[in-house]
């Protein structure tokens, strides 16, 4: 089936510095990604959509200057995450749907921890 | 606004248990609703879905109905195996094709 990749898997930065996440499709073209958040032993909180060659629709209390997300091709999709700080350790999870047939694969997740 | 409620795990099980994880959501309009689970250390897969009112999503052993009346989709599966052991979520498509999951039920099948 398609494949969703995310890169890294896991990253480790300082306090104030920007992380950048991608999410490609690999088999597939995505006009559409998602972001989504995973706090431990919760649900995935949908941060975003991220549409290709327009900007990112946030979710409601998603602060869209602090992750940025830019849709530049049919295939790939980037969260940064910008002065990263320790409450924004988490797992970050993106899909993307394959429009035939119309079904949402996910990437492997990409743990963040802020130090 | 949209939302999935599901049971609160852990579920620990026998092996040839029988399993039911509990669904209800809250939509506009008349949304898909799907199953993912999360094997350790893997992605999110695609389990079952169902389209419609009164469909019935089914692989590997498990099912869920749709049911509009009681907007419900639970999930069920006769005999669990030790390899079934897993993160569960139900979600539901949104007419804007976002997807709202439920919190997760994390089930444990021991020999």
């Amino acid at each position: 089936g398609a494949v969703v990749s995310q890169h890294p898997s896991w990253v480790i930065c300082k306090s104030g510095t920007s992380v950048k996440i991608e999410c490609r499709s690999l088999d597939f073209q995505a006009t559409t990604m998602f972001w989504y958040r995973q706090f431990p032993k919760q649900s995935l909180m949908l941060m975003a959509t991220s549409n290709e060659g327009s900007k990112a629709t946030y979710e409601q209390g998603v602060e869209k200057d602090k992750f940025l997300i830019n849709h530049a091709s049919l295939t790939l999709s980037t969260l940064t995450v910008t002065s990263a700080h320790p409450e924004d350790s988490s797992f970050y999870i993106c899909s993307a749907e394959d429009p035939s047939p119309g079904e949402l694969f996910f990437g492997e997740g990409s743990r963040l921890t802020v130090l | 606004g949209n939302s999935v409620t599901q049971m609160e795990g852990p579920v620990t099980l026998s092996e040839e248990a029988f399993l039911t994880i509990n669904c209800t959501y809250t939509a506009t309009g008349y949304p898909s609703l799907f199953w993912y689970v999360q094997y350790p250390g893997e992605g999110l897969q695609l389990l079952l879905k169902a389209t419609k009112a009164d469909d019935k999503g089914s692989n590997k052993g498990f099912e869920a109905t749709y049911r509009k009346e009681t907007t419900s989709f639970h999930l069920e599966k006769g005999s669990v195996q030790v390899s079934d052991s897993a993160v569960y979520f139900c979600a539901l498509r949104a007419l804007g094709n976002q997807f709202y999951f439920g919190t997760g039920t994390s089930l444990t099948v021991i020999p």
